[in-house]
C-alpha cells in the first residue's frame, strides 16, 4: 500500500508564474519529508526538506509547506523557469528509509 | 567527481540469466540503498545496508540478493532474471541511515528482461 501519494502525474506551467506540487501520506509516524528532483536518464536530485516539528522550510525559489493535520505537503516554485521541468518525487522517513511518491513531471513553458 | 557509480548503465538479459548491478561510492557514506522505479510505482527498496556487513530486506526483495563488500561497494544479484524485474535501477547512500541529509543516488541502471 503506497504510504506516500502524488496523485497529480503531470504538472504544466507558464514560464514565471508559481509551480505547487502535492504530495499525501498515511503513516502519522514520518518525521521527515524531503523533495527530489529527476531529470531523464539521471538519478534523483535532492532539492529541499522539512522536519516535522517545522510547517514551513524556504530555499531561494523552493518553499516546502507541511500540514500535520492534513497529512499533506507540497512544494512550491517561484517563480517557475524552464530549466525546473522535471520529475518531483516526494520522500517520506521514519528513520530507518525514505518512502517515495510516485512523481509529478513538471513542464514549465516559455 | 565525488558520488555514486552505478555499472552497467544498460542491460538486457534473457529470462533466467543471472547479474550483478554494481553500486560503488567514494563520499565515506556508512548507509546505501537499492531502489528499482517502475512507471506510476515511484521508487521502492529492495535491500539496504545500514553499515558494512550489515543488509536488511526492503518493500520489495524477493527475486533478489545483495552484498555490501565493503564500506564503499553494494551490489545487486538477480540469480534468475524475470520479465517483472524490467525496471530501472538506482543505488544511493547516506551518512548513516536515519540521516535527514537525504541520499545521494546514482544514475541508474536501466534494465530489460526479455
Amino acid at each position: 500500500d503506497q504510504q506516500v501519494k502524488q496523485n497529480s502525474p503531470s504538472l504544466s506551467v507558464q514560464e514565471g508564474r508559481i509551480s505547487i506540487l502535492n504530495c499525501d501520506y498515511t503513516n502519522s509516524m514520518f518525521d521527515y519529508f524531503l523533495w527530489y528532483k529527476k531529470y531523464p536518464a539521471e538519478g534523483p536530485t535532492f532539492l529541499i526538506s522539512i522536519s516535522s516539528i517545522k510547517d514551513k522550510n524556504e530555499d531561494g525559489r523552493f518553499t516546502v509547506f507541511l500540514n500535520k493535520s492534513a497529512k499533506h505537503l507540497s512544494l512550491h516554485i517561484v517563480p517557475s523557469q524552464p530549466g525546473d521541468s522535471a520529475v518531483y518525487f516526494c520522500a517520506a522517513s521514519t528513520g530507518n528509509q525514505f518512502y517515495f511518491g510516485t512523481g509529478t513531471s513538471l513542464t514549465v513553458i516559455p | 567527481n565525488a558520488g555514486v557509480t552505478q555499472t552497467p548503465k544498460f542491460q538486457v538479459l534473457k529470462t533466467g540469466q543471472s547479474m550483478t548491478l554494481q553500486c560503488a561510492q567514494d563520499m565515506n557514506h556508512n548507509s546505501m540503498y537499492w531502489y528499482r522505479q517502475d512507471p506510476g510505482m515511484g521508487l521502492r527498496l529492495i535491500y539496504y545496508s545500514a553499515s558494512e556487513g550489515t543488509t536488511d530486506k526492503g518493500e520489495v526483495p524477493n527475486g533478489y540478493n545483495v552484498s555490501r563488500l565493503n564500506k564503499r561497494e553494494f551490489s545487486l544479484r538477480l540469480e534468475s532474471a524475470a520479465p517483472s524485474q524490467t525496471s530501472v535501477y538506482f543505488c544511493a547512500s547516506t551518512l548513516t541511515v536515519g540521516s535527514n541529509y537525504g541520499y545521494t543516488f546514482g544514475s541508474g541502471t536501466r534494465l530489460t528482461v526479455v
